[in-house]
This record gives structure tokens, sequence and C-alpha cells, in this order.
């Protein structure tokens, strides 16, 4: 069975100020990883993903995640954050081998950015 | 939102109604998700289907039925068999199933109230 733990409800960070939203999964085998982004009573939109390859993944609006394979996490980063980065943030795992095109979500976790 | 439309945006029920659900893409997407939503939760998988004229149970798939004549069509039918069906529901497409590294699409979601 695969799962994914986001183990913040909430994060709060300045304007400017670095942010990360962390995320760990488990799977039985490789896994692809995904952040989305979903806004107030809209649906989500994919940040990025960890295929293969380098750890750090670049995505959209700045975003970055650092798959950590022995700590069995997909941090989600962003160097300096803006107010309109304030959504509700999802990771999501699918493992490789079982459950082909079946993501799991995370809880999600709830990004506040205070001017 | 990209190329998935979900109608209605909402939708009231009285209990012991079917009402249906619509999703339509327009990405030339062999693969299509119904996910179900609640607060605090993340996203629950109710039926995903790879291809025209076949689909598969998620992890929550009783008290709701699909169907996929249509490429571009998977629309969600809640039954009054589902006992707590307030929620709000997302329509996600992806290219292929089998191919598990790309990314899903979603729709901007139906939020259903039972009366």
């Amino acid at each position: 069975a695969q799962s994914v733990a986001q183990p913040e409800d909430q994060v709060n960070v300045a304007e400017g100020n670095p942010l990360t939203v962390k995320c760990t999964y488990s799977v039985s085998g490789n896994p692809y990883l995904f952040w989305y982004v979903q806004y107030p009573n809209r649906g989500l939109q994919f940040l990025l993903k960890y295929i293969t390859g380098d750890n750090l993944v670049k995505g959209s609006y700045g975003f970055e995640a650092e798959f950590n394979k022995s700590q069995t996490s997909f941090h989600l980063k962003k160097p300096s954050a803006l107010v309109s980065d304030s959504a509700l943030y999802f990771c999501a795992v699918r493992d490789r081998g079982t459950n082909a095109g079946k993501s799991t979500f995370g809880d999600g976790t709830t990004l506040t950015v205070k001017p | 939102d990209g190329g998935i439309t979900q109608s209605p945006k909402y939708l009231f029920r009285k209990e012991g109604q079917n009402v249906t659900l619509s999703c339509e893409q327009n990405l030339n997407h062999d693969a299509m998700y119904w996910y179900r939503q609640d607060p605090g939760q993340g996203l629950r998988l109710i039926y995903y289907s790879q291809i025209v004229n076949d689909f598969q149970k998620g992890d929550i798939a009783e008290g709701y039925s699909v169907s996929r004549e249509k490429k571009e069509s998977f629309p969600l039918t809640v039954t009054s068999a589902q006992k707590n069906p307030t929620a709000f529901y997302l329509c996600a497409s992806s290219v292929g199933l089998l191919s598990s590294y790309n990314e899903q699409f979603f729709g901007p979601g139906t939020r259903l109230t039972v009366l």
C-alpha cells in the first residue's frame, strides 16, 4: 500500500521569508511524487513532480522540492514567499510498480503568508 | 483549471435522490478520475477510467456509479445509497493511466449538498 503524510496542517510565514511544506511517503517500490496547489473553491493545479534523476526539482511559480530517498521525503520549498502563495498544498505519490496510475494524496497543508 | 469542465458548480440534492455530476475534457487524455474532497482530508479516489467503456472502482466507490461512453466525458452519479454525499467533487484527467509519471489536470469542482 502507498501512503503520504503531511505532518503540518498549517504553515505560517512572513512575506519574503523562505517557506517549507513537508511531505513524507511510503511505497513498496520506487515513487513518482507530485505537488499540487488548491485555491479556495477551485480544482488542484500541478506545481512539480519527481520522476527520476536530479533530487532537486524545480516547478511553477518559483517552487522547488527535494527528493530524499533515505528519509522518504519530498518537501516543497520556496526561497522567498509571497502573499499570493497562500493556499492549500497537497503532496501525492504513485508507486511505479503496483497501483499503476493511482495517486494517493496527503491531507493537505494550509500555507498562510502574512505581509 | 485547463481543459476540464465540471457542471454544475453547486448542486443540492434531497435525500433519496440520485444526481449526476458532469465532467468533460478537451485535452485528448485517455485517463479520467473522480475524487471526493472533505474538509481537512485529502482527495479520495472514487472511480477511474483508462479507456472508453472501461472503469475501475477506487477506494470509496460504494454509493457511486460512472460511465465512460466517450473519451471526453466521465459523468459521476451519486446514488441514494451514498449515505453522506455532501462534499466537494473533483474530476481529473491525465495523458495515460499506465504512464503513471504524468500529472493530473483537475476541473473546478462541484460542491454537492444534501438538504
